[in-house]
């Protein structure tokens, strides 16, 4: 059975910094494209970021272009997304997905909250 | 950016009912890499349809996916009780990833 489960969401003040982990298992974690999507409350889905199989491709939403960055390590099974300059509309669940194509996100984890507040 | 708008914004019906979403494209989506998805509250979002039209593993075949270029359909020939819920298209053909607005389905 597939299993994604988020960690590392919490409250960070404007501008700061936090890293969101991944961690996979019933699947062969480096043969799947990985994305990150996110859910502001009580609001639709945003695709944020994705990475190829080994890490040589990533692109981002323009939203995030240049503060988040994608990352995977595929000896622990787990995706990564580093975020940086946090601002109030960064506030959302972020969601880990699978792909087995690059586009479309097959299975998906429960989620992490961020809050970006002071 | 390709923007995906979906219609209608809310759709109250019975359950046996059939039903069709919509989802409209900005520009043609190419080779039709568009997808949907399914989120009940509380939840993380459920692949339902991709390519346009191949119905993802364990989805039942109530669910049907068409279209092509800018115009696709969601329908559910007969909605049961656990169909109610937020609907989400998504398409994957250009490199910038875009989901639609939603259409949120309701028991009348």
């Amino acid at each position: 059975e597939v299993q994604l489960v988020e960690s590392g969401g919490g409250l960070v003040q404007p501008g700061g910094s936090l890293r969101l982990s991944c961690a996979a298992s019933g699947f062969t974690f480096s043969t799947y494209w990985m994305h990150w999507a996110r859910q502001a409350p009580g609001q639709g889905l945003v695709w944020v970021s994705r990475i190829k199989t080994d890490g040589s491709y990533t692109n981002y939403a323009d939203s995030v272009k240049g503060r988040f960055t994608i990352s995977r390590d595929n000896a622990k099974n787990t995706l990564y997304m580093q975020m940086n300059s946090l601002r109030a509309e960064d506030t959302a669940v972020y969601y880990c997905a699978n792909s087995r194509s690059s586009g479309y996100l097959d299975s998906w984890g429960q989620g992490t909250l961020v809050t970006v507040s002071s | 950016e390709i923007v995906l708008t979906q219609s209608p914004g809310t759709l109250s019906l019975s359950p046996g009912e059939r039903v069709t979403l919509s989802c409209r494209a900005s520009q043609s989506v190419s080779s039709n890499y568009l997808a949907w998805y399914q989120q009940k509250p509380g939840q993380a979002p459920r692949l339902l349809i991709y390519d346009a039209s191949s119905r993802a593993t364990g989805i039942p075949d109530r669910f049907s996916g068409s279209g092509s270029g800018t115009d696709f359909t969601l329908t559910i020939s007969r909605l049961e009780p656990e169909d109610f819920a937020v609907y989400y298209c998504q398409q994957y053909g250009s490199s910038l990833i875009t989901f639609g607005q939603g259409t949120r389905l309701e028991i009348k």
